[in-house]
């Protein structure tokens, strides 16, 4: 049982345009909704995180927009530059449960092509 | 980045030897977990751990024990390797709710 659908598995977009991608949850009990960028033979790293009390945060080139009644959120990612090319993995956490474990969705490959 | 060391970075192992995977760390953080990473699965959590000596199950557990002795080490044991435990593992650190987890930078493991 997948509690944190992703997608898509991948996308190509130009320099400069935007990527999407969108994530879906199940738990209603999760309240902790991050994203992680990992580039190729690297850990995932904390990318930008949102909690369900509002509805979009922006850092950056990077925004999260979160619907909590559809139970979904979604990353933008402006003006796409070639070194954001990586794999993305949104997560969801109920951050007072024991351990603040997260959930991961299965990953975005983002290519940006120059 | 944080302070997490992982070893052995790359392993190659034969189905049925007993594999230790090792994660420490020096940030003084309690809460350290393993994940694995398989393509289209994202990650899953293996184990983790909220204290010495105190740990607990994640969603893919079977066939995965670990141990915490100290603060800074987190091991992870497969028993008997199995070619389905051939994956990228992942420790992590967290200082508990309400801040960021951490990943190291993985161990392959590939059981043959």
């Amino acid at each position: 049982q997948q509690q944190v659908k992703q997608s898509p598995q991948s996308l190509i977009v130009q320099k400069g345009g935007i990527s999407i991608i969108n994530c879906a949850y199940e738990n209603t009990a999760f309240d902790y909704f991050p994203w992680y960028q990992q580039f190729p033979g690297k850990g995932p790293a904390l990318l930008i995180a949102i909690r369900p009390d509002v509805s979009e945060k922006k850092e950056g080139r990077f925004t999260i927009s979160f619907n909590k009644s559809a139970k979904q959120f979604s990353l933008h990612i402006m003006d796409s530059q070639p070194g954001d090319s990586a794999t993305y993995f949104c997560a969801a956490s109920r951050e007072e449960a024991a351990g603040n474990k997260l959930t991961f969705g299965g990953g975005t490959r983002v290519l940006v092509k120059p | 980045d944080a302070g997490i060391t992982q070893s052995p970075r790359h392993k190659v192992t034969e189905t049925g030897t007993p594999v230790t995977l090792r994660c420490h760390q020096t940030e003084n953080h309690r809460y350290m977990y393993w994940y694995r990473q398989d393509p289209g699965h994202g990650l899953r959590l293996i184990h983790y751990s909220y204290g010495v000596k105190d740990t607990d199950k994640g969603e893919v557990s079977d066939g995965y024990s670990v141990s915490r002795s100290k603060t800074e080490d987190f091991l992870l044991t497969l028993e008997s390797a199995t070619s389905s435990q051939t994956s990228v593992y992942f420790c992590a650190i967290s200082d508990g709710p309400g801040n960021t987890i951490y990943f190291g930078e993985g161990s392959w493991l590939t059981v043959v």
